[in-house]
């Protein structure tokens, strides 16, 4: 079964530093990948996804991740961090075929906080 | 229109209850699922209907039961639930491209408590 983990339930870092949420996934055949962000008691909106175009995918906010095949990552950046970013991120996987063509799992989720 | 639109927003029931969550999109999305969330948890998948058929149950409790009218409405029908089913219900939908899909476009949440 495919699955991802998310390194660290808690990053904290300072407004205006370098944010990295790191996420790794397990799949013998590269899954399609996205980064979800949820701000409390809302729903979750999505921050950008992989699908096997360009390893590195840009999304919204500022956020960046890259498609590490070799190291089975999709960590998620964001240069310059802002207090708005104060949120829970979860890395989500879906496999490409197969009969769970239709699920999408969920990582346990990384609080991050920034700091003033 | 991107939105799923999910009503109630809150909802508190008692234990011999019957109730039930909507959900709602007009994206043209066929595929249109169920999870729940506990607090400080991530969003554990329920059901999955697809072309409204319902193609993925979890092993969900029968005091959970689904429901796809058509390709726009999806519900889910709560009966007898307990203390431990109160959590926030997320509602997603997507457009299943041949055998895999897109990304999920997620409603606001029902939060239910039950007393």
């Amino acid at each position: 079964a495919q699955s991802v983990t998310q390194l660290g339930s808690h990053v904290s870092v300072s407004e205006g530093a370098l944010v990295l949420l790191r996420c790794n996934y397990s799949s013998s055949v590269p899954p399609y990948l996205f980064w979800y962000v949820q701000y409390p008691n809302q729903g979750l909106q999505l921050l950008l996804k992989y699908t096997s175009a360009a390893t590195l995918v840009k999304g919204i906010n500022g956020f960046e991740a890259e498609f590490k095949k070799s190291e089975t990552s999709f960590h998620l950046t964001k240069p310059s961090a802002h207090m708005s970013d104060a949120a829970e991120y979860f890395c989500a996987v879906s496999p490409r075929r197969g009969s769970n063509a239709s699920k999408i799992i969920f990582g346990s989720g990384t609080r991050l906080s920034i700091q003033p | 229109d991107t939105e799923v639109t999910q009503t109630p927003k809150h909802l508190v029931m008692g234990m011999t209850n019957k109730k039930s969550l909507k959900c709602e999109q007009h994206m043209g999305h066929r595929a249109m699922y169920w999870y729940k969330q506990k607090a400080k948890k991530p969003p554990e998948l329920m059901f999955v209907y697809s072309y409204e058929k319902l193609s993925i149950n979890e092993s969900v409790p029968s005091r959970f039961s689904p429901e796809c009218p058509n390709s726009s409405l999806l519900n889910l029908h709560l009966h007898a639930l307990q203390p431990e089913d109160s959590a926030l219900y997320l509602c997603a939908s997507s457009f299943p491209n041949g055998r895999t899909n897109t990304e999920a476009f997620f409603g606001q949440g029902t939060r239910l408590t039950v007393v």
